[in-house]
């Protein structure tokens, strides 16, 4: 079965530190991929997006994230973090005219 | 302003009854999604709705039903609710259902079954 892999279920980090949030699926092939966030008592946001070019992606809010096609990954990152920041971060993934199919997300606290 | 909308916002609902959540949007997308978020599990598809007029099923469908009558309505309803379905529902749109399918998020509905 298709699923896509978050490694860390919470991050707790200070206002500056940089933040790498790992993303791993499973599936074969060509496939698009996505990073949502959702701010607290908010519905979901679109960070960024990867199609197809160049496997550095940069989105909103100053993240970015690396496409590994060989390693089957797509990790998010931001250099300097802020209190703002803090939310939860679900990576997606989905595979031609497949349905997206989400992480389990990870929460990130950002400590002032 | 453009986008989706959900209703109710919450609802606490007492098992067995019956439940009508609605989402419109007004994006003029072609395909539209319902999911359920609960804790630890992230995001998981119920239904979706690649046009008007045409329904599937996703990773949890059970207890769920669905229908697309036109392009900017996706109700979802729990024929008698069971204290499982307390989550937080969300509906999605996207443009289209194929490759580049981007989606777009509404507020969501808190459902508590008691």
């Amino acid at each position: 079965a298709q699923s896509v892999s978050q490694h860390n279920h919470h991050v707790i980090l200070s206002e500056a530190a940089s933040l790498e949030l790992g993303c791993n699926y499973s599936y074969g092939g060509t496939v698009n991929l996505f990073w949502y966030v959702q701010y607290p008592g908010q519905h979901l946001q679109l960070l960024l997006k990867y199609f197809s070019g160049d496997p550095l992606v940069k989105g909103i809010k100053g993240f970015e994230a690396e496409f590994i096609k060989s390693k089957f990954s797509f990790n998010l990152r931001k250099p300097s973090v802020q209190w703002s920041d803090t939310a939860e971060y679900f990576c997606a993934v989905n595979k031609g005219y497949s349905t997206l199919t989400f992480g389990k997300g990870t929460m990130l606290l950002v400590s002032p | 302003i453009a986008g989706i909308t959900q209703a109710p916002t919450s609802q606490i609902l007492a098992a067995g009854r019956r439940m009508t959540l609605r989402c419109t949007q007004d994006m003029r997308h072609n395909a539209m999604y319902w999911y359920r978020q609960d804790l630890g599990l992230g995001l998981r598809l119920i239904h979706y709705s690649n046009t008007a007029g045409t329904t599937g099923k996703g990773e949890v469908p059970d207890g769920y039903s669905v229908s697309r009558a036109n392009t900017d309505d996706f109700p979802l309803t729990l024929a008698s609710a069971v204290p499982s379905q307390t989550s937080v529902y969300f509906c999605a749109s996207s443009a289209t259902s194929g490759y580049y399918n981007e989606q777009f998020f509404g507020p969501g509905t808190r459902l508590t079954v008691l």
